[in-house]
């Protein structure tokens, strides 16, 4: 699976958007980027994923680039709840299932 | 919502001891996961299992380790002697299909070996 970068820990104020960068640049055609995150030692939560195109659910909005070397997640409104590791993941998918590699990933703070 | 859910939530068991942990995957889905988080570190994979055989396995999922379907709910995770450095928290899995699909955890059944 290819390797994410991702930034340590990152600051945002409660009630601004929350822009998490990834970079993912030796990612391959059939591999989708994943965002979960994990709150203190809760078990990880999936936030939202895609392969080329722009996502969005009710959590959040990805955006990946068009060489699709880098992505955004975005949470619109954080509040402090939104507090926890977020985790950009790589992952191949095959039809024997394929795993999740989590790295460290960023350790967003919402402050009141 | 559906949800994995894991049982126990906490164990504390003597070194040498045989554990067995329990997981019911969410209800239509096919493929299952075990990955462990020791206290402090990353979470890693230890295996998956599709079609009631292991399909993935990591170098941690060594030969004290075991896996099984015993029946169309449940999903257990098996160490056989345990070893002081098996404490960690373990999370269970689950997916419907493997391609483009989303893995879902449970809240983790927290390990400690004394």
């Amino acid at each position: 699976d290819a390797k994410t970068t991702q930034p340590p820990s990152m600051d945002c104020a409660e009630g601004r958007a929350a822009n998490l960068p990834c970079n993912h640049s030796t990612i391959s055609g059939n591999e989708y980027v994943y965002w979960y995150r994990q709150i203190h030692s809760q078990g990880p939560q999936y936030i939202i994923h895609g392969l080329k195109n722009n996502e969005t659910n009710e959590m959040a909005s990805l955006i990946i680039t068009e060489d699709r070397k880098s992505s955004t997640l975005i949470l619109p409104h954080a509040t402090l709840r939104d507090t926890a590791v977020y985790y950009c993941i790589v992952r191949v998918a095959q039809t024997s299932g394929s795993r999740l590699t989590f790295g460290e990933g960023t350790q967003l703070t919402v402050n009141p | 919502e559906p949800e994995v859910t894991q049982t126990p939530s906490h164990q504390v068991t003597q070194m040498g001891q045989e554990v067995i942990l329990r997981c019911v995957p969410i209800s239509n889905h096919l493929y299952f996961y075990w990955y462990r988080q020791i206290l402090g570190q990353k979470v890693e994979f230890l295996v998956s299992f599709y079609n009631n055989e292991i399909s993935e396995k990591s170098e941690i999922f060594d030969d004290q380790f075991s896996v099984e379907r015993p029946d169309g709910s449940n999903f257990t995770l098996k160490i056989r002697s345990t070893k002081l450095e098996d404490s960690a928290m373990y999370f269970c899995a689950s997916s419907r299909t493997a391609i483009g699909n989303t893995i879902y955890f449970g809240e983790g059944s927290w390990l400690t070996v004394v």
